[in-house]
């Protein structure tokens, strides 16, 4: 079955250093890779997508997000976050004929003074 | 332009209660979306639409009504409310064709009692 996994549910970082929060999908094919952030209380706002291409992507808030076909990652990174960073972040996959994204558990980011 | 509205935010419901929870967008998407978010579970599709007039089940369909008369507003309907779906709501939608890119609602969190 087509699934996402996300396999820290909490990582805990201090201010300055890097970060990278890991993405695994099972599906035969190449999908559609989304990476969402919910800061709380807050509805979801996209990050960065990627479709096809390069496959080092760029999105808002210095955040990039790598895709690795023969590990089936699409793993996020910042190199130096801060405290604004600290949320909830969901990796989503699009591999449904209906247009659905399949979306991992996710992984919730606290910043360390 | 609003983008996807939600209202209310906030709803407390006794067993048994029914009630509608509104989405209404402004992007002339024709794709929207109900999710349900609970702790550690990321988010569970509940039903979505394709267009105006037509609508399917997603993962968590019991218990939830859906219709879709407009392109704008996708309402999502509690029968017969349970605590099993004390949870937060989170309706999104999609530009149509061949897109999986979702925005999102500001979510209704709802309590069962």
């Amino acid at each position: 079955a087509q699934s996402v996994t996300q396999p820290d549910i909490h990582i805990t970082v201090s201010e300055g250093a890097s970060l990278e929060l890991r993405c695994n999908y099972s599906y035969g094919a190449t999908p559609y890779l989304f990476w969402y952030v919910q800061s709380p209380g807050q509805g979801l706002q996209l990050l960065l997508k990627y479709f096809s291409g390069d496959t080092l992507v760029q999105g808002i808030k210095g955040f990039e997000a790598e895709f690795k076909r023969s590990q089936s990652s699409f793993n996020l990174r910042k190199p130096s976050v801060h405290w604004s960073d600290a949320a909830e972040y969901f990796c989503a996959v699009g591999m449904d004929s209906n247009y659905q994204l399949i979306w991992g558990a996710g992984t919730k980011l606290i910043i360390k003074p | 332009n609003a983008g996807v509205t939600q209202t209310p935010k906030f709803q407390v419901l006794k067993t048994g209660q029914s009630m509608t929870l509104q989405c209404a967008q402004d992007m002339n998407h024709e794709y929207m979306s109900w999710y349900r978010q609970d702790p550690g579970m990321g988010l569970r599709l509940i039903h979505y639409s394709v267009g105006a007039g037509i609508t399917d089940q997603g993962e968590v369909p019991n218990g939830y009504n859906v219709s879709r008369s407009t392109t704008e507003d996708f309402p999502l309907r509690l029968l017969s409310a349970a605590p099993s779906q004390t949870s937060v709501y989170f309706c999104a939608s999609s530009p149509s064709g061949n897109s999986y890119e979702q925005y999102f609602g500001p979510g209704t969190r709802l309590t069962v009692t």
